[in-house]
């Protein structure tokens, strides 16, 4: 299965502010996806990240606020934009190979946002 | 819509049988999922069953599906310290084979 690593692997940040979360994969996959998992919640899809076009996102996440890049298809980032204490969750990144039918999560970001 | 349910939390004494149980709405899912998140970890994928079958086995883990009833069970044969996580159920939904949508997740805690 793909070997998939997540930068950083935590922060706190101040309300207001941005951060940029990287997702690096060891081959090359089709399908990478960013999921939002909220404190003692289960895990929600923010959108599904599209390499060469824009982002597809899910009911309830827009661009603005989620900011999505696939420059290629090893590299996803998400940026979580103007961040409030309700933004404090895990964010994880996940691919599918194509043709495996199975998604495998990164170690994902854990986020505190004061 | 499409939800999963699970049970919350589960409690088990180690060596004993774990059975974690879980309810899906789409009946035109091709594959259901287990995932395992140890505490500060991510997700791993624990086992996969395609649709057509009923039950799947691999090691200590078995995983059986009643497609009738929407049904879906995790067995840990044995059960560890080291099985101690949060287990989640999930299925593909909304007409993708890709867009996975989660249960809450069942908090197995095994007790020496």
């Amino acid at each position: 299965s793909a070997v998939i690593s997540q930068k950083p692997s935590r922060d706190i940040c101040q309300r207001g502010t941005s951060l940029t979360i990287q997702c690096q994969v060891d081959s090359q996959v089709t399908m990478m996806f960013w999921y939002r998992q909220q404190p003692g919640q289960s895990l929600t899809l923010i959108a599904t990240a599209n390499q060469g076009s824009e982002a597809t996102y899910e009911s309830g996440f827009v661009i603005d606020k989620f900011p999505i890049s696939r420059p290629n298809l090893t590299f996803s980032t998400l940026t979580v934009s103007n961040m409030s204490p309700e933004d404090s969750s895990i964010y994880l990144c996940s691919v599918e190979e194509q043709g495996k039918e199975t998604q495998y999560f990164g170690p994902g970001t854990r986020l505190l946002v004061l | 819509g499409e939800d999963v349910e699970q049970s919350l939390f589960l409690s088990v004494r180690e060596g004993d049988s774990s059975v974690i149980n879980c309810t899906y709405t789409d009946s035109s899912s091709t594959y259901l999922y287990w995932y395992k998140q140890e505490p500060g970890a991510g997700l791993q994928l624990l086992t996969y069953i395609f649709s057509n079958m009923d039950m799947k086995q691999d090691q200590r883990l078995t995983v059986l599906l009643n497609k009738k009833d929407k049904h879906l069970s995790l067995r840990i044969a044995d059960t560890q310290t080291g099985d101690s996580a949060i287990y989640f159920c999930a299925e593909p939904s909304g007409g993708s084979n890709y867009k996975l949508t989660f249960g809450k997740g069942t908090l197995l805690t095994v007790n020496p």
